[in-house]
């Protein structure tokens, strides 16, 4: 009973680097989510993929590329890292239906720019 | 658009006080309302939800009411005890826009014995 999971859960990169977030769910949900976690600010949207193949920029897209892999797989890449990508995020998905839905979040990373 | 505005906190109460956490909401649509928790280095977990007008989410002694008429939906508890300390998070849900979430910026609970 997996549910959202995510990896890495915890990651220091230096400035410049470059890495991928991995996130995988399965509940056969069609819709995935990337959120950025900061103090004060909430759950920020970063993009998200309404189902397979099709990806759309959130509140704060810059910096960040996804790819929707297949229907489980939902990846958030960081092309270049700045210490302002230092944040927690967090994967999540769910499946919209008549009355309403849910979103199912995985434990989150915990990214370190230095 | 649409748009969830809850509480500021930190809110610190004492064992079995009365918890009322206020979160309103703006939709163009006709949202889902809902409740989550997160307790410290975790993901957020479903407290409650509501899926329309009058409904009343209820789960761990927390209750919610959907109130179309005030757009609110505010989280109560009777009695809380230390393990209620988290961050809760009001949010919707609206299906006819782009199957987002919309959440607001969380209320920090903490419970002294």
């Amino acid at each position: 009973n997996a549910g959202v999971t995510q990896t890495p859960k915890f990651q220091v990169l230096k400035t410049g680097q470059s890495m991928t977030l991995q996130c995988a769910q399965d509940m056969n949900h069609n819709s995935m989510y990337w959120y950025r976690q900061d103090p004060g600010m909430g759950l920020r949207l970063i993009y998200y993929s309404a189902s397979e193949g099709t990806t759309d920029k959130g509140e704060v897209p810059n910096g960040y590329n996804v790819s929707r892999l297949n229907k489980r797989e939902f990846s958030l890449r960081l092309e270049s890292a700045a210490p302002s990508q230092t944040s927690v995020y967090f994967c999540a998905s769910s499946e919209f239906y008549g009355s309403g839905a849910e979103a199912f979040f995985g434990q989150g990373t915990r990214l370190t720019v230095v | 658009g649409n748009s969830v505005t809850q509480m500021e906190g930190p809110v610190t109460l004492s064992e079995e006080a009365f918890l009322t956490i206020n979160c309103t909401y703006t939709a163009t649509g006709y949202p889902s309302l809902f409740w989550y928790v997160q307790y410290p280095g975790e993901g957020l977990q479903l407290l409650l939800k509501a899926t329309k007008a009058d409904d009343k989410g209820s789960n761990k002694g927390f209750e919610a009411t959907y109130r179309k008429e005030t757009t609110s939906f505010h989280l109560e508890k009777g009695s809380v005890q230390v393990s209620d300390s988290a961050v809760y998070f009001c949010a919707l849900s609206d299906r006819h826009t782009g199957n987002q979430f919309y959440f607001g910026t969380g209320t920090s609970l903490t419970v002294i014995p």
